[in-house]
């Protein structure tokens, strides 16, 4: 069965610190990548996705992320997080036009 | 535009009892979805539909029923609600073609089964 793992369920880091937060997926064939954020008590918003193209992908936010096909990974960096970014953050997959998997989330907590 | 609205925002069900989740989207937007978001588990997909009369089923779809006459509503309906389906619900909708991988979500509805 497909899968998409976000390794870290959550991440605390001090404000302006850099984050990566983890996403490996199972596949063999061809997928779409998408990295969602979500903010108390509303729904997903996306920050990112991957189609074709260029490996490392730009988002909202200063966020980016990179795709790595050998790894089956689509890691999401802030090089200076704010304390607006603490939020739940999903990766999401897509295998075929109709299936789309979510990892669990990560739940990003920024500190001052 | 309103993007994908949901009704209610919150509701609570005694066991057994039936009701009907909203979902609109006025973008014109061929593709909706339903999901379910538990803790530790992401969304998860309920149902979808690619376009008017055209539904089909995702990962959990027991105990839900959709159906799609127009291409703007999309309502999910609970037959016989059980506690394991407290939940919060989420409706997406997007395009279809190449960028139609991005989902636009509603703001969710919160349910309890009591």
């Amino acid at each position: 069965a497909q899968s998409v793992t976000q390794l870290d369920s959550q991440v605390p880091v001090f404000e302006e610190a850099p984050v990566e937060l983890r996403c490996n997926y199972s596949s063999s064939v061809s997928v779409y990548l998408f990295w969602y954020v979500q903010y108390p008590n509303q729904g997903l918003q996306l920050l990112l996705k991957y189609l074709s193209g260029s490996t490392l992908v730009k988002g909202i936010n200063g966020f980016e992320a990179e795709f790595n096909k050998s790894q089956t990974s689509f890691h999401l960096r802030k090089p200076s997080v704010h304390i607006s970014d603490t939020a739940e953050y999903f990766c999401a997959v897509r295998y075929n036009n109709n299936d789309m998997r979510f990892g669990a989330g990560t739940r990003l907590t920024v500190k001052p | 535009n309103a993007g994908v609205t949901q009704t209610p925002k919150f509701q609570v069900l005694k066991t057994g009892q039936s009701m009907t989740l909203q979902c609109a989207q006025d973008m014109n937007h061929e593709y909706m979805s339903w999901y379910r978001q538990d803790p530790g588990m992401g969304l998860r997909l309920i149902h979808y539909s690619v376009g008017a009369g055209i539904t089909d089923q995702g990962e959990v779809p027991n105990g839900y029923n959709v159906s799609r006459s127009t291409t703007e509503d999309f309502p999910l309906r609970l037959l016989s609600a059980a506690p394991s389906q407290t939940s919060v619900y989420f409706c997406a909708s997007s395009y279809r073609g190449l960028s139609y991988n991005e989902q636009f979500f509603g703001p969710g509805t919160r349910l309890t089964v009591l």
